[in-house]
């Protein structure tokens, strides 16, 4: 059974940092592209970042770019998403999925960004 | 950036009816591999959205078959028969042919 488990989530001031991570199991890791989709408060899916199955190239939305930083480690089969600088605009449920059509999606974590 | 826009923005049904869940991108879904990548996605309440259709007509694993998709290009279609008490939620469409990735902004589902 395919997992995605997110952690890492928390209550962070503009302008800090926080890493999430995103456990994966049920499948070979080192065969997918993942992403990091995330959704504010009562608002839609947005796309933040993907990463390539072997981790040589990564995608960025333009808002987060300079900011986040999307990694891997196919060796622990787990998925991470660095943010520094943080915004109150990045306030969200961030879900780790498996790209492909974004096939399974993690339970999510919460990040909120407020002084 | 790929804009998808969805229609309706909500929409209320009756148990056992039908439904249809329209879906433009700006641009051409195909890509240079020849395949459309444009997927369908159903959130329920309080739960993480869940792959219902994938590359336009593909319904995924385990998924119902009075969930069907269609269509080619730049416009695309979810129909959804005989709905169950369980379809309600919110409905996206999303693009995986290039970046960003993009959603269209979501179809609510209610049930009368």
């Amino acid at each position: 059974e395919v997992q995605l488990v997110e952690s890492g989530g928390g209550l962070v001031q503009p302008g800090r940092s926080l890493k999430l991570s995103c456990a994966a199991s049920g499948f070979t890791f080192s065969n997918y592209y993942m992403a990091w989709v995330r959704q504010a408060p009562t608002k839609g899916l947005e796309w933040v970042a993907s990463i390539t199955n072997s981790g040589g190239s990564t995608y960025y939305r333009d808002s987060v770019k300079g900011r986040f930083t999307i990694s891997r480690d196919n060796a622990k089969s787990t998925l991470y998403l660095q943010m520094d600088s943080l915004r109150s605009e990045d306030t969200a449920t961030y879900y780790c999925t498996r790209q492909g059509s974004s096939d399974y999606w993690g339970q999510g974590v919460m990040v909120t960004v407020s002084s | 950036d790929v804009v998808m826009t969805q229609t309706p923005v909500s929409l209320s049904v009756s148990l056992g009816g039908q439904v249809s869940i329209s879906c433009r991108s700006s641009q051409s879904l195909v890509h240079n591999n020849g395949n459309t990548y444009l997927s369908w996605y159903l959130q329920k309440p309080g739960q993480s959205p869940q792959l219902l259709i994938y590359k336009v007509s593909n319904r995924f694993s385990g998924i119902s078959d009075r969930f069907s998709g269609s269509g080619s290009g730049t416009d695309f279609t979810l129909k959804i028969s005989r709905v169950e008490p369980d379809d309600l939620g919110v409905y996206y469409c999303g693009q995986g042919t290039q970046y960003p990735l993009t959603f269209g902004s979501g179809t609510k589902l209610e049930i009368k």
